[in-house]
């Protein structure tokens, strides 16, 4: 069975530092790879995604993420924070096989921005 | 466009009470997920359906949980009877065909039941 762990259940970082956030998986082939992010009371939105090819992909709002097959991760990075990046942040995996499939997510991080 | 359409928004009703939410999926999207987010569980699939016929719906935790697509434009999930431990905000989503889709999700019900 596919899984997700995501080790960091808040994080704290100040506005305009660096950013990144862990996720390692488990899953028996070639996994999809996802990050998601929920602001408060909203639903979840799409950040970035990797299927195959370039190993670093970019996202929306200025996120990448670096799949690293020997270390079964799929970290998410960003260069500098803004207050507005304080949310919840989902790393899930889906399955590569024929169709369509339910997603498996981590636990999240909460992620929080000092002045 | 508009994006996947959850109502009602908040639901709070007693236990005993059946509780009925809604999902409408983005035009032309022939995938649909119930998904379910608590605190200790987080996000968990509830069920899917392709094509309005549902496809795994493993992870619906009893019978008490029904969930139906009479069409391409709209979704039930129903709890009867519905208890405390019910309470979460459920999440309904959709994707186009494909297994490269990314799954595009509603704003969620969230339900308390007292």
């Amino acid at each position: 069975a596919q899984s997700v762990t995501q080790p960091d259940i808040h994080i704290t970082v100040s506005e305009g530092a660096s950013l990144e956030l862990r996720c390692n998986y488990s899953y028996g082939a070639t996994p999809y790879l996802f990050w998601y992010v929920q602001s408060p009371g909203q639903g979840l939105q799409l950040l970035l995604k990797y299927f195959s090819g370039d190993t670093l992909v970019q996202g929306i709002k200025g996120f990448e993420a670096e799949f690293k097959r020997s270390q079964s991760s799929f970290n998410l990075r960003k260069p500098s924070v803004h207050w507005s990046d304080a949310a919840e942040y989902f790393c899930a995996v889906g399955s590569s096989g024929g169709g369509a499939d339910g997603l498996t997510f981590g636990k999240g991080t909460h992620l929080i921005i000092q002045p | 466009d508009a994006g996947v359409i959850q109502s009602p928004r908040h639901e709070v009703t007693e236990m005993g009470q059946e509780v009925t939410l809604r999902c409408k999926p983005i035009s032309g999207h022939d995938y649909l997920f119930w998904y379910r987010q608590t605190m200790m569980r987080g996000l968990e699939l509830l069920i899917y359906f392709n094509n309005n016929v549902p496809i795994d719906d493993s992870g619906m935790p009893e019978d008490r949980f029904s969930a139906k697509m009479p069409n391409a434009s709209f979704s039930t999930l129903k709890i009867q009877p519905s208890e405390p431990r019910d309470s979460a905000v459920y999440f309904c989503a959709s994707s186009p065909t494909g297994a490269k889709q990314p799954q595009h999700f509603g704003d969620g019900t969230r339900l308390s039941i007292l």
